[in-house]
């Protein structure tokens, strides 16, 4: 069974940079068959999808945040990363990695995700 | 972009009620939409993937039905474990979810 575990710094300064990773494990399908996604949801909001990276290293973003978002995957580490560049309190939330599969016409939803990361924007 | 449109924000409703939850998207996605389940502290559950298609182990009192631009999340007869907030997310081409619906007891 996939699992995944996200892993990061839980505060980060406004202005820098935000980095977390995403340990992968488990699982029998091809990896090649998955998009590893990244989303995030602020204290007492809703869900916001920041992007997905496809195996290739294709990679798609939320426009909202394109200009500040980098999502790569390290296949032989078996890990995908997020960073996210001049943060500001407003992006302080928890930060889930989840894991898409599609073969064949059909594409699962997000599944797994990981237990998710709260990451705190302050000096 | 496309936008996701979730509602109720909030539903009162009693063990053993039949419930309907609606996500409209503004341009059509085929069948590309997810419904998660989630509880406090604790990450999303999927529980329908391709709008009607059951996750694996989710009871059956759960359903998914729409296509194009209307969907909906039906719960059969509520269960005290049902009481959470749900969300769609549309998954063709970029993605996005709705803006969930806190299901309470009445």
């Amino acid at each position: 069974q996939l699992q995944l575990q996200e892993s990061g710094p839980g505060l980060v300064k406004p202005s820098e940079t935000l980095s977390l990773t995403c340990a992968v494990s488990g699982g029998s399908r091809s990896s090649s068959g998955y998009y590893w996604g990244w989303i995030r949801q602020p204290p007492g909001k809703g869900l916001e999808w920041i992007g997905t990276t496809f195996y290739s290293g294709s990679s798609y973003y939320n426009p909202s945040l394109k200009s500040r978002v980098t999502i790569s995957v390290d296949t032989s580490k078996r890990q995908f990363s997020l960073k996210l560049r001049s943060v500001t309190a407003a992006d302080t939330a928890v930060y889930y990695c989840a894991a898409q599969y599609c073969s064949g016409g059909s594409c699962y939803a997000y599944d797994p995700w990981g237990q998710g990361i709260l990451v705190t924007v302050s000096s | 972009d496309i936008q996701m449109t979730q509602s109720p924000s909030t539903l009162s409703a009693s063990v053993g009620d039949r419930v309907t939850i609606t996500c409209r998207a503004s341009q059509s996605i085929s069948r590309w939409l997810a419904w998660y389940q989630q509880k406090p502290g604790k990450a999303p559950k999927l529980l329908i993937y391709e709008a009607s298609s059951l996750e694996s182990g989710v009871p059956s009192r759960f359903s998914g039905s729409g296509s194009g631009t209307e969907f909906t999340l039906t719960i059969s007869s509520l269960q005290p474990d049902d009481f959470a907030t749900y969300y769609c997310q549309q998954y063709n081409g970029l993605h996005t979810f709705g803006q969930g619906t806190k299901l309470e007891i009445k």
